[in-house]
C-alpha cells in the first residue's frame, strides 16, 4: 500500500520568499513520485515528476524537488515566490509494475503575500 | 501535447436527472482514464479507472450503478451521473494516461480542467 502525507494544509509566504512544501511518502516498492498544481475551478498540472533517475528533480516555473529515500521525503521548493505561484498543490504517488493509480496527498494550499 | 477535454466545464441541474460528463485526449490515445471526485478544499479521490473496449474498475464504496463509466473509443471516456442529487454535486475531474504508458507507474496523468456539477 502507498500513502502521501503533505505536511501543513495552508502556507503563506511573502513574495519573494523561499516556497517550501512538504511531502513524505509511504511505499512497499520503489516510489514514482509527483507534483502537481491547481489553480481554482481547473484540472492539474503537473509540476515535476521523480522517477529513480537523478534525486533532485527540476520541473516548471522554477520549481525543484528533492527525492531522500532515507526521509522518505520528497519536498518542493522554490528559491523565490511569485504571486502567480498561489494555488493548491498536491504530491502523489505510484510505483510497482502495472501500477496504474496515484495517490494523492490532502494538499497544501500556498498564499502569496505582496 | 498531451492535452485532456473535459466538457461541459459546468452544469446545474434539477434534482433526478441524469448528466453526462465527457472526457476526450486531443493529441493523444489513451487507453486507461481516471475519473476523480473532488470536494471543497479537499484532496481527489479516485472513482474509477476507464478502460478503453471493457468496464470501468471502481474503487470500493463508489456506486457503479450510480456512475456510469463508458470508454468506447481510445479518445473518449464519458461517466454519467445518473438520478443526481444534491449531495453527487461536486467536482469530477478525469485524467488519461498516453497509449504504452499504462504499464508505466512512472509516467504521469494527463489531466483535463474538470467539471463542477450543481445539484439543485
Amino acid at each position: 500500500a502507498q500513502s502521501v502525507t503533505q505536511l501543513g494544509s495552508h502556507v503563506s509566504v511573502s513574495e519573494g520568499a523561499l516556497v517550501l512544501l512538504r511531502c513524505n511518502y509511504s511505499s512497499s516498492v520503489p516510489p514514482y513520485l509527483f507534483w502537481y498544481v491547481q489553480y481554482p475551478n481547473q484540472g492539474l498540472q503537473l509540476l515535476l515528476k521523480y522517477t529513480s533517475a537523478a534525486t533532485l528533480v527540476k520541473g516548471i516555473n522554477g520549481f525543484e524537488a528533492e527525492f531522500k529515500k532515507s526521509e522518505t521525503s520528497f519536498h518542493l521548493t522554490k528559491p523565490s515566490a511569485h504571486m502567480s505561484d498561489a494555488a493548491e498543490y498536491f504530491c502523489a504517488v505510484s510505483g510497482g509494475q502495472g501500477a496504474q493509480k496515484l495517490v494523492f496527498g490532502q494538499g497544501t494550499r500556498l498564499t502569496i503575500n505582496p | 501535447g498531451a492535452v485532456v477535454s473535459q466538457h461541459p466545464s459546468w452544469v446545474i441541474c434539477k434534482s433526478g436527472t441524469s448528466v453526462k460528463i465527457e472526457c476526450r485526449s486531443l493529441d493523444f490515445q489513451a487507453t486507461t482514464m481516471f475519473w476523480y471526485r473532488q470536494f471543497p478544499k479537499q484532496s481527489l479521490m479516485l472513482m474509477a479507472t476507464s478502460n478503453e473496449g471493457s468496464k470501468a474498475t471502481y474503487e470500493q464504496g463508489v456506486e457503479k450503478d450510480k456512475f456510469l463509466i463508458n470508454h468506447a473509443s481510445l479518445t473518449l471516456s464519458t461517466l454519467t451521473v445518473t438520478s443526481a442529487h444534491p449531495e453527487d454535486s461536486s467536482f469530477y475531474i478525469c485524467s488519461a494516461r498516453v497509449i504504452g504508458d499504462q504499464i508505466y507507474s512512472n509516467q504521469p496523468q494527463h489531466f483535463g480542467d474538470g467539471t463542477r456539477l450543481s445539484i439543485l
